[in-house]
């Protein structure tokens, strides 16, 4: 069974639209992290969260805003969707937050916005 | 930042032979480095995990060498199957606490 559940596992938007994309995970981590993966890009670090508070964000924009109502919740909404906002996203999640540890993926969100 | 290039992009092989995929790196104070493999509709599953200490280690069916000299990285699969068949990703850790820099992947394909 799948640890890091992500939902929903595609997405289709219009341009200028709000999305929240939901992440949860049952590894009992205390990180959590945001990847996206674009056509065009490897996979990029977005952000991360340890104990529910933002850590890192290593993304431009503030149309991307992580939310973590539970310990094992970051979900991510976008707001102003754009045609290059379409990317797979990744959810991942470490025991805890610091260099060692290991980061465990989800099988991602496919968004496409139109 | 650190930047990591990863080669071939795409690689088929014929079932039983060797498959031997390469990343080089650039920050030579990395020291994490992580192997992930990624099937149709799944997510990332990691392989192996090396340190820096470490040059070379063994998984079930492929080896992952360590050239720090060089500043890179090998995945090695011995007797590739069509199980294989998958995209893989390595992955360097950088300064950034739960920062990795990911290589482009490689779609590695294994025929019977």
């Amino acid at each position: 069974d799948p640890k890091i559940i992500q939902k929903p596992k595609y997405l289709v938007a219009v341009t200028g639209s709000e999305k929240i994309l939901i992440c949860e995970q049952y590894l009992g981590h205390n990180a959590m992290y945001w990847y996206r993966q674009s056509a065009k890009k490897p996979l990029e670090f977005m952000f991360s969260y340890s104990y529910q508070k933002l850590m890192d964000n290593q993304t431009a924009s503030s149309r991307f805003q992580p939310q973590s109502s539970k310990k094992n919740h970051l979900d991510l909404q976008i707001t102003a969707l754009k045609p290059d906002d379409s990317a797979t996203y990744f959810c991942a999640s470490s025991q805890d937050h610091n260099k060692k540890n290991t980061l465990y993926f989800g099988a991602g969100t496919r968004l496409s916005v139109l | 930042g650190e930047q990591v290039e990863q080669r071939p992009p795409h690689l088929s092989v014929r079932e039983g032979d060797s498959a031997v995929i390469i990343c080089t790196y650039t920050d030579p104070n990395s020291y994490y480095f992580f192997w992930y493999k990624q099937e149709p509709g799944a997510g990332l599953q990691l392989l192996m995990k090396v340190f820096s200490s470490t040059e070379i280690n063994e998984g079930q069916g492929f080896t992952v060498l360590l050239n720090k000299k060089d500043k890179q990285l090998s995945l090695n699969l011995t007797a590739a199957h069509p199980g294989d068949s998958a995209v893989y990703f390595c992955a360097v850790k950088t300064q950034v606490v739960g920062q990795l820099t990911f290589g482009r992947g490689t779609r590695l394909q294994v025929y019977a």
